[in-house]
């Protein structure tokens, strides 16, 4: 069955330092989304990406955080920044457009983010 | 505004008994989604409803989704210690493709053998 592969599973970083998280979304899928989950909290939207632009974004997604597909396999999500309220699960999904879904979406693994 | 709100937020059960969680939220939907999370993994997609369905199975897996109400059930029979998760359920709402899904805070179910 195909996956989402999120890389790395966990990172860590010094509060200040600029991480990229990857992802390879399924091949077929069009639509692929960054999620966070800030341990024992809900799982938040960050932001869709869809044609090489950028969907829709919540307001957590500020300046210091960016998006790109920088070919045609990888997506990647880049804080430039961190703090140590970016320590969260970040997840990776990917998913058909809304009339072939049945579905749902597909979601990755996740990768670990600690800010110290 | 809170989509997607579960209860209860915690549920125990024996290997066996059936467990049913249930999920609020407040706005138009164009499907509603439940998935479920194992302790510090990500999130597996179980069942999709849309909106114009009332209920749907799979496996041992049964989604009801009433609208006026809106409100959603998810029922697992017969359960087993391996469906010891998290569960969430999420809503997609209407609108172009690509929208966010809006999750709710989840049930952790512990199912003890």
């Amino acid at each position: 069955e195909p996956e989402v592969t999120q890389t790395p599973s966990h990172q860590v970083t010094q509060m200040g330092q600029e991480v990229i998280l990857r992802c390879v979304p399924i091949s077929n899928h069009l639509y692929f989304y960054w999620y966070r989950q800030i341990l024992g909290q809900k799982v938040e939207f960050l932001v869709s990406f869809y044609n090489n632009e950028i969907s829709e974004k919540s307001e957590i997604f500020d300046d210091q955080f960016s998006v790109e597909r920088p070919d045609g396999s990888n997506f990647t999500l880049k804080i430039r920044s961190t703090k140590l309220e970016d320590s969260a699960m970040y997840f990776c999904a990917s998913s058909l457009p809304r009339a072939r879904a049945s579905y749902g979406y597909t979601f990755g693994s996740g990768t670990r983010l600690t800010v110290v | 505004s809170q989509q997607g709100e579960e209860d209860p937020q915690a549920l125990s059960i024996q290997e066996g008994e059936n467990a049913t969680m249930n999920c609020s939220y407040k706005t138009s939907i164009n499907n509603l989604q439940w998935y479920r999370q194992n302790s510090g993994r990500g999130l597996v997609h179980l069942i999709l409803i849309r909106s114009n369905e009332r209920e749907k199975h799979s496996g041992r897996l049964r989604v009801t989704l009433d609208t006026s109400k809106k409100s959603s059930s998810l029922l697992i029979t017969a359960s087993r210690a391996a469906d010891t998760a998290s569960y969430f359920c999420a809503t997609d709402p209407p609108g172009q493709a690509g929208t966010a899904l809006i999750f709710g805070k989840g049930t952790t179910l512990s199912v003890s053998s």
